[in-house]
């Protein structure tokens, strides 16, 4: 999968607690997304990075924030989870603007 | 798997006829247009692109054909296989510096053996 590991995987959490997803690439690509996926809604930008410490906001951030101290991690964090944040998340990394992104394998996150 | 595809648009199509998959696109200005095929439990995997100085691109049974006119992009899989059973997105580099990719909504493709 082109180099890109999301972690966790899978996690379950409660209503209120803080959640930090990572990204992971080993492909030295400049621009890192995070999307999260539900039902209906294909795939809605969360936040994206356009190099260490250049982040933007997608359609849905509300109620998430992102870091990216170093070309290789960009960490998403839910600060204080809500049900609605329920989702399989994915990562994806792409060298320039132009060019196609790759995707993770994505997380499923649940919130009870 | 994953149920991503509950809402979407389907297109049943017979094994060996050709498919195509339509996306009208929003902003006029975005320039460039990539498909992606995403299959149950998968992340999105890319399957062609297409810039907005193009009309049209061909790969390995796949084609592109953008209409800037009408903001229309479509995705025409040529003797479409079992293994084309997928949701099919188009994406669009949307903002004005040209960071943002954002997605369509997606179509459900069921190939019918």
């Amino acid at each position: 999968d082109a180099g890109i590991t999301q972690s966790p995987r899978h996690k379950v959490t409660e209503t209120g607690t803080p959640v930090t997803l990572r990204c992971h690439q080993t492909e030295n690509h400049r621009y890192m997304y995070w999307y999260r996926q539900d039902p209906g809604h294909g795939l809605r930008l969360i936040h994206y990075s356009y190099g260490v410490k250049d982040t933007d906001k997608g359609e849905v951030s509300d109620g998430y924030s992102v870091s990216r101290s170093k070309t290789e991690d960009f960490l998403l964090t839910l600060e204080s989870a809500t049900s609605s944040q329920t989702s399989v998340y994915f990562c994806a990394i792409a060298l320039r603007a132009d060019t196609e992104a790759f995707f993770g394998q994505g997380t499923r996150l649940t919130v009870v | 798997g994953e149920s991503v595809g509950l809402h979407l648009p389907t297109l049943s199509v017979q094994e060996g006829d050709n498919s195509i998959i339509n996306c009208a696109y929003s902003n006029s200005a975005s320039d460039y247009f990539i498909w992606y095929k995403q299959e149950s439990g998968k992340g999105p995997q890319f399957i062609i692109d297409i810039r907005s100085n193009m009309d049209k691109r061909q790969g390995q049974r796949v084609t592109v054909l953008l209409n800037k006119t009408v903001k229309h992009l479509s995705l025409q899989i040529a003797a479409t296989q079992p293994g084309d059973s997928a949701v099919y997105f188009c994406a669009e580099n949307m903002d004005a510096a040209g960071n943002k990719l954002t997605f369509g909504g997606g179509t459900r493709v069921l190939v019918k053996p």
